[in-house]
């Protein structure tokens, strides 16, 4: 595997379900976000993890709750979520400032019904 | 309110012409601006980036500038190949923590080229 992955890519959950969605990263990098993109709306920033400590929470719904237990994984708990949910959930990662880019999985689809 | 806006939702460029999307920005603390592309069912790519002190950057086909004092970017693609047909997302970076970044995204331009 290469660059970045996410599982599962499609996900349809009911109100009640809990599941998680998670990322790997195999660039050696030290920082891994979660975005979320709703239709028509820009990617939006959740949480930052650097150096496997949470340095940004966008005032995200406690529904969501991260975790990063090394540098390399970062998981998305899902749990009670609301159908406004339904979104692409996108997971990047970057190393320290060097080149201020991020580099993005392929996102996992989610629809709560 | 939102910080990054990319103005044009779509933008049609026939092959061999100059694409040209814009992007305007309201904060003065964002110190790196960054284009991505990307195509459907696939995360965004990063294309070319920018730093604040500067006005231009070039990587092949992809131009970027910058000016300031507008608080404007744009990225020019010429010539334009059927294979830039994406969504093109203008962001800017802010610094956090530890070595971290955070990019706040325009809405996206969706930039078809005609053959």
């Amino acid at each position: 595997e290469t660059g970045v992955t996410q599982t599962p890519r499609h996900l349809v959950m009911g109100m009640t379900n809990k599941k998680s969605l998670k990322c790997e990263q195999h660039l050696g990098h030290n920082a891994m976000y979660w975005y979320k993109q709703s239709a028509k709306k820009p990617l939006e920033l959740m949480f930052v993890y650097s150096l496997e400590e949470r340095v940004e929470n966008n005032s995200v719904p406690s529904r969501f709750s991260p975790e990063c237990p090394n540098s390399s994984h970062l998981f998305l708990h899902l749990h009670t979520l609301q159908p406004e949910d339904s979104a692409l959930y996108l997971c990047a990662s970057s190393q320290d400032r060097a080149s201020y880019e991020q580099y993005f999985g392929p996102g996992t689809r989610l629809t709560v019904t | 309110d939102q910080q990054v806006k990319q103005n044009s939702p779509s933008l049609s460029v026939q092959e061999g012409r100059i694409s040209i999307l814009n992007c305007d920005y309201t904060n003065s603390m964002f110190d790196y601006f960054l284009w991505y592309k990307k195509y459907p069912a696939e995360g965004p790519t990063f294309l070319i980036s920018i730093s604040s002190i500067k006005d231009k950057n070039e990587d092949g086909r992809f131009t970027v500038f910058l000016n300031k004092s507008a608080k404007h970017l744009s990225l020019h693609i010429v010539p334009s190949q059927p294979g830039d047909s994406a969504v093109y997302f203008c962001a800017a970076s802010a610094k956090l923590q530890k070595g971290a970044q955070k990019l706040v995204f325009g809405q996206g331009t969706r930039l078809t080229i005609n053959p």
